[in-house]
Order: structure tokens, then C-alpha cells, then sequence
């Protein structure tokens, strides 16, 4: 079955650790994102790669780091640097750049 | 700057009526055009898009969406309002950048189905 998997679909920090969230798919995407979710404001995208070894920052990048080593895998760390880290974060993929995104589960992440 | 409108965060129908979740666009070239649908702690689920050519859209789930580009809209609709349509809805773009593309995602309307 291909699809996006995203774990583990809650975690809970304590504030000033770094935490990273995991995201992998088996489409043979090429692209992948990472939104952040707020109730109220819709998706904003932190951060988007548009092929394996390369990444670029979206519109609220700050505190967040990605790396693209594999095809498969885009995980997300949320550093200490953010400052309200507590969201519902959704990674996507899509086929190639500009095409159509797929989502995955989400993660729920609270930090206290 | 681009941006999307989605009247209404809470929209509230009987089961069996109308459902309609409005969408506004701005952009100074025909965007593609997403709905989304978002059930309660999930991902995002691709309910239908508009990218050239007839502008009805149909579906998944009897849903559609018509572009209209004189009103710069792209509102969903189904006949008839089913229990597990209880979900939220987003409704996306996509322009063109120069060099890039950027998907702008509206705030989302929350639709509640009435027994």
C-alpha cells in the first residue's frame, strides 16, 4: 500500500529539547513538505525540498531544521529556538514540484 | 499578493440538504485549485481540483466544485448532506512564482451535519 506515514502520531516534550518528527513515503515522490497546522489559520509551510538533497525554507521556518538525504524521508526537527512550538505538524508529497500534494497522518506535538 | 478566502469557519446543514463551502481567489492568473478535507486528527484527503479545461469539477464522495473565473471562485457543492461528510474543509491554491510555485491554503470551514 503507498502512502505517507508520519510517527508517532502524538508526542510530548519538555520545552528546550529538540524533537524530531518523522516523515516517510513510498509514492517515488519527488517533492515534500512540512505544515504546521493552528486551529484557525489553516496550513503554513515551514519547510519544502523539491528533490533528494535539497531543501529550501517556506514562510515560517524559524526553529525548524529538515534534511533530505533520502527520497523517501523528509524528517522535521523542532528546536529549542521555536517559540511556540505546540502544533499539528503535516508532511506532504507530490510527484513533482507544483503538482498535486498527498498528506500524511499528522503528528500532534505538545510541549509543556 | 495571492491570497484565499473561505466564508464562513463554521457552516452548519441538515442531513439530506445542500452543502455549499465557499471559496474565493486572488490571483492575477488563473490558479490551479484544490478542496481539501480534513477529518478530526488526520491528514489532508484531495477531494477534487481544477487545473485547465471544464470548470465543473466532480469528486470523491459526490462532492463538486465549479471555477468561475469572472467571480475569481471556486465553491464546493453536494446535493445531499450525509452524516460522514462532518469534517473540515480547505480549499487551496496554486500560482505560479517566478521560477516556483507556491500553494496558499485557506483558513478552512468547519461543516457540521445535523441529524
Amino acid at each position: 500500500d503507498g502512502g505517507i506515514t508520519q510517527s508517532p502520531k502524538y508526542l510530548f516534550r519538555k520545552e528546550g529539547q529538540n524533537v524530531t518528527l518523522s516523515c516517510e513515503q513510498n509514492l517515488n515522490h519527488d517533492a515534500m513538505y512540512w505544515y504546521r497546522q493552528d486551529p484557525g489559520q489553516g496550513l503554513r509551510l515551514i519547510y519544502y525540498s523539491q528533490i533528494v538533497n535539497d531543501f529550501q525554507k517556506g514562510d515560517i521556518a524559524e526553529g525548524y531544521s529538515v534534511s533530505r538525504e533520502k527520497k523517501e524521508s523528509f524528517p522535521l526537527t523542532v528546536t529549542s529556538a521555536q517559540k511556540n512550538p505546540t502544533a499539528f505538524y503535516l508532511c506532504a508529497s507530490s510527484i513533482s514540484w507544483g503538482s498535486e500534494q498527498y498528506f500524511g497522518p499528522g503528528t500532534r506535538l505538545t510541549v509543556t | 499578493a495571492q491570497s484565499v478566502t473561505q466564508l464562513g469557519s463554521h457552516v452548519s446543514v441538515s442531513e439530506g440538504a445542500l452543502v455549499l463551502l465557499r471559496c474565493n481567489y486572488s490571483s492575477s492568473v488563473p490558479p490551479y485549485l484544490f478542496w481539501y478535507v480534513q477529518y478530526p486528527n488526520q491528514g489532508l484527503q484531495l477531494l477534487l481540483k481544477y487545473t485547465t479545461g471544464a470548470t465543473l469539477v466532480k469528486g470523491i464522495n459526490g462532492f463538486e466544485a465549479e471555477f468561475k473565473k469572472s467571480e475569481t471562485s471556486f465553491h464546493l457543492t453536494k446535493p445531499s448532506a450525509h452524516m460522514s461528510d462532518a469534517a473540515e474543509y480547505f480549499c487551496a491554491v496554486r500560482v505560479k512564482r517566478p521560477g516556483t510555485y507556491k500553494y496558499i491554503f485557506g483558513t478552512g470551514t468547519r461543516l457540521k451535519v445535523l441529524a
